[in-house]
């Protein structure tokens, strides 16, 4: 068990710019879920993968965002003309079933200059 | 909508005190509970868990018992060390896709 692994761990872009986010969950785990955790908040759902398929998107994922888990393995989360808004640590936790905990990366921090 | 509310901090006690962390839920259907911890510096860490009600979770002294009438899960330790200090989540993670509503935290100082 090597733990979810998240890349990079730190982004700093400028306004405007796309930026890719990348997860490597626990290697047999099936779901797949991205948060967003901003300063003295708890983490809040983006989306989440069942396999391959993207079963659910909260309304916080604007069209800007984009996530994929192609061959259901790592995933990425793209954010397309980044906004100062952008600016938060996003979180990667993956898990065997649903009723089984999630486990959780050391997140990317995103700063938008 | 389903939401997780915990009490305010920082906490802040001294080594050896008793710890009560409250929290309370609201959510359709029969949730699993959780609690979180976020060390300084490091990733969210599951503490604990309880699938159904009357449940205790515990783990390294802490507890928490799935109160389904109260709609609560509060975490209890009975002696807090230093190394105790962190943040605290309680979470509820829906039956369906097991997605996790977060309370906002609450951050845990403990003092010699």
């Amino acid at each position: 068990d090597t733990g979810v692994s998240q890349d990079p761990r730190h982004k700093i872009t400028k306004r405007g710019q796309n930026v890719t986010f990348r997860c490597d969950p626990i290697s047999e785990h099936n779901r797949l879920y991205w948060y967003r955790q901003t300063l003295g908040q708890g983490p809040e759902f983006l989306t989440y993968f069942q396999n391959e398929a993207q079963l659910e998107k909260s309304r916080l994922l604007s069209d800007r965002f984009s996530a994929e888990r192609p061959k259901g393995s790592f995933s990425t989360l793209e954010i397309q003309r980044t906004e100062q808004g952008d600016s938060a640590m996003y979180l990667c936790a993956s898990s065997l079933d649903v009723e089984v905990a999630q486990h959780f990366g050391d997140g990317t921090r995103l700063s938008i200059l | 909508g389903d939401s997780v509310t915990q009490m305010e901090g920082p906490v802040t006690l001294s080594e050896e005190a008793f710890l009560t962390i409250n929290c309370t839920y609201t959510a359709t259907g029969y949730p699993s509970l959780f609690w979180y911890v976020q060390y300084p510096g490091e990733g969210l860490q599951l503490l604990l868990k309880a699938t159904k009600a009357d449940d205790k979770g515990s783990n390294k002294g802490f507890e928490a018992t799935y109160r389904k009438e109260t709609t609560s899960f509060h975490l209890e330790k009975g002696s807090v060390q230093v190394s105790d200090s962190a943040v605290y989540f309680c979470a509820h993670g829906s039956s369906n896709t097991g997605k996790l509503i977060f309370g906002q935290g609450t951050t845990l100082q403990v003092k010699p």
